[in-house]
Parts: structure tokens; C-alpha cells; sequence
């Protein structure tokens, strides 16, 4: 079955550390991916996604992510978060064609980042 | 620009009653819109989306229905809430295919 999971589902770092939160999907055609971000008290929004072509992409507030096809990850990296980054993060799929953009989730993954 | 509004934001319903949460989109024409479940530690469950007016496709059969009256406009339903149903529902428009963007979100809890 088509799925998305993250496997770290709740993160604690202090300020100034490196992140990288896992994504890996299942399916074996076309992938759009993405992160969103969802800050305390805030709307679900988006940092970044992938659609082709450079499978490094940058996002907003100093965010990353690669999609690996050999490895179908998709993992989001910062390389000195803040205090500010505290928030849930989401990575989510559409896994194969089609003009529906049904998204596939996974569980989430909370950040807390310690000052 | 394009924005999204959900109401209420936040309700508290008793098992057996009657549910009707509106979303409704400004700034855009004919978009896809979508309605999503989020419990704790679950992610987002995607529950119902729309490509039209009238156009409803269920992803999980359960005791809530959708419709869409108007184009910018989606309603989220159920004739007698169960306490499952509690959690937080989030709706999306997209462009076709393109990026979702969500709107505030419902808060519901059943008792």
C-alpha cells in the first residue's frame, strides 16, 4: 500500500544543533513530496517541496530536504535550528498522477528545541 | 491573494448530534478542496476532496459526509456525531495537482 512514514516522532535539541527528521515513502512511480510546518497556534504551512529536477531543495527559514529515489526518502534538514523552529513537522506524498493532489501524511513529528 | 476560512474553531458537541463545519476560499476560482482529520500522533488523515462543484470523493467511509454547494465553498457534515469523530479538521485548496494550503483548522470534541 502506498504509505509515508516518519520514524522520529518526537525530537528534543538544543539551540545551534543540527537537525535532519526521516521521511521514506512507499511507492514505486511518479512522487510529488513535501514538509509542512505547523508552529503552536499557527496554520499548517509549507516549508518546501519536490516536484523534479534538483532533488536538493531549499525551503523557507533556512530548511532543506533531499529526495533520494534509491532510498525513496525524503528527508528535511537544517543545519543550526533556533528556538523558533519549535513546531511539528509533516512530511506528506502524492504518490502517482492525476489532477486530484490527494496527499498521503505521515504521523508527524514534533521538534522541541531547547534555548 | 488567497485565503482560506474554517468555522467554528473550535466546538464541543454531544454523542448524537448533528455536525456541520464550513470552509470556504477567497481569492480563487474552481480549486480542489480537501478535508482532513488530525488526531494526536497520527498525522493527517485525508477524509473527503472535491475537483467541482457537487463532486465529492470519500478516501474513508465513516459517519461524516461533504458537500460543495458552491465552488468555493466545502461543508463537512454528519447527521449524529460519535465520540470518534473528536479531533481536529483541517481544509486545503489546492490548484489541481499543485501545493495544498490549509486553513485554520476545527477543533472538535464530542462528549
Amino acid at each position: 500500500a502506498q504509505s509515508v512514514s516518519q520514524h522520529n516522532h518526537h525530537v528534543i535539541l538544543s539551540e545551534a544543533a543540527s537537525l535532519e527528521l526521516g521521511c521514506n515513502y512507499s511507492y514505486g512511480g511518479t512522487v510529488n513530496l513535501f514538509w509542512y510546518v505547523q508552529y503552536p497556534g499557527q496554520h499548517l504551512q509549507l516549508l518546501l517541496k519536490y516536484f523534479s529536477g534538483d532533488p536538493l531543495v531549499k525551503g523557507i527559514k533556512g530548511f532543506e530536504a533531499e529526495f533520494i529515489k534509491s532510498k525513496f526518502s525524503f528527508n528535511l534538514r537544517k543545519p543550526s535550528v533556533q528556538w523558533s523552529d519549535t513546531a511539528e513537522y509533516f512530511c506528506a506524498g502524492r504518490l502517482g498522477s492525476g489532477n486530484t493532489g490527494k496527499l498521503i501524511f505521515g504521523q508527524g513529528t514534533t521538534l522541541q528545541v531547547k534555548p | 491573494s488567497q485565503t482560506i476560512h474554517q468555522w467554528p474553531a473550535t466546538l464541543v458537541q454531544p454523542v448524537g448530534s448533528p455536525l456541520s463545519l464550513e470552509c470556504t476560499v477567497e481569492g480563487t476560482s474552481n480549486p480542489n478542496l480537501y478535508w482532513y482529520r488530525q488526531a494526536a500522533g497520527r498525522g493527517l488523515q485525508l477524509l473527503f476532496y472535491s475537483v467541482g462543484i457537487g463532486q465529492i470523493s470519500s478516501e474513508v467511509p465513516q459517519n461524516l459526509s461533504a458537500s460543495r454547494p458552491q465552488d468555493r465553498q466545502f461543508i463537512l457534515s454528519s447527521k449524529k456525531l460519535l465520540l470518534s469523530d473528536s479531533g481536529f479538521y483541517l481544509c486545503a485548496w489546492s490548484y489541481a495537482a499543485d501545493t495544498q494550503y490549509f486553513g485554520p483548522g476545527t477543533r472538535l470534541t464530542v462528549l
